[in-house]
């Protein structure tokens, strides 16, 4: 099956630093991929949908500013949580769509601001 | 707007159970998808199925089984004879055909004991 990855697995930073989230496709390109958050014991929200070579598409509610996705190349889309504040603290979920319906999920980012 | 909704939040079963979790979705799309996902503690989200909404046919894959009804815009999932490795949160989503968006329940976790 397809392989999607992310990189870092967990990160801890201090608050109002920067911190860059990789979602990889690695045997199949991917001209879309999502970024959904999940807070503990809470069910996945989707941040935004990234498109390659053009601007992501935000939801209701989630602040572009603030996490900045870019989506350069098929097979690679970032998602960089700039100034990031203890109430980011989260779970960071990348997927990646093969075709018309499939999606493949990544094995999320652990992100804890202190 | 499309929902998903997952009445049940905890479920508690004694291993060799049967168990059903349920989902409700609503919708006025008439082209759809519906899934069903396993969040283990480690948070990496396991595929277990996909439905179209032309496909009301029931599937069975070993242990697992899930029931599709459009009449009543259900999608339930039953494990047989529960074991406690399918102790995890199980999500239900929606997704348009248009959009490849997943809609995600609130999630349902299933502990089984010894």
């Amino acid at each position: 099956g397809a392989v999607v990855s992310q990189h870092p697995s967990w990160v801890i930073c201090k608050s109002g630093t920067s911190v860059k989230i990789e979602c990889r496709s690695l045997d199949f390109q991917a001209t879309t991929m999502f970024w959904y958050r999940q807070f503990p014991k809470q069910s996945l929200m989707l941040m935004a949908t990234s498109n390659e070579g053009s601007k992501a598409t935000y939801e209701q509610g989630v602040e572009k500013d603030k996490f900045l996705i870019n989506h350069a190349s098929l097979t690679l889309s970032t998602l960089t949580v700039t100034s990031a504040h203890p109430e980011d603290s989260s779970f960071y979920i990348c997927s990646a769509r093969a075709d018309y319906y499939e999606q493949y999920f990544g094995p999320g980012t652990r992100l804890t601001v202190t | 707007a499309q929902k998903v909704t997952q009445a049940q939040t905890e479920i508690s079963v004694v291993e060799k159970e049967d168990v059903t979790l349920d989902c409700v979705y609503e919708t006025r799309d008439t082209t759809y998808y519906l899934f069903w996902y396993k969040q283990p503690p480690s948070g990496e989200l396991v595929f277990l199925i996909r439905r179209n909404s032309f496909d009301e046919q029931n599937e069975i894959s070993g242990r697992y089984s899930w029931n599709f009804q459009k009449s009543t815009s259900s999608f339930n999932f039953t494990i047989t004879a529960s074991q406690v490795v399918d102790s995890a949160v199980y999500f239900c989503a929606y997704s348009s055909s248009n959009t490849g968006k997943l809609i995600f329940g609130q999630g349902t976790t299933l502990q089984v004991k010894p």
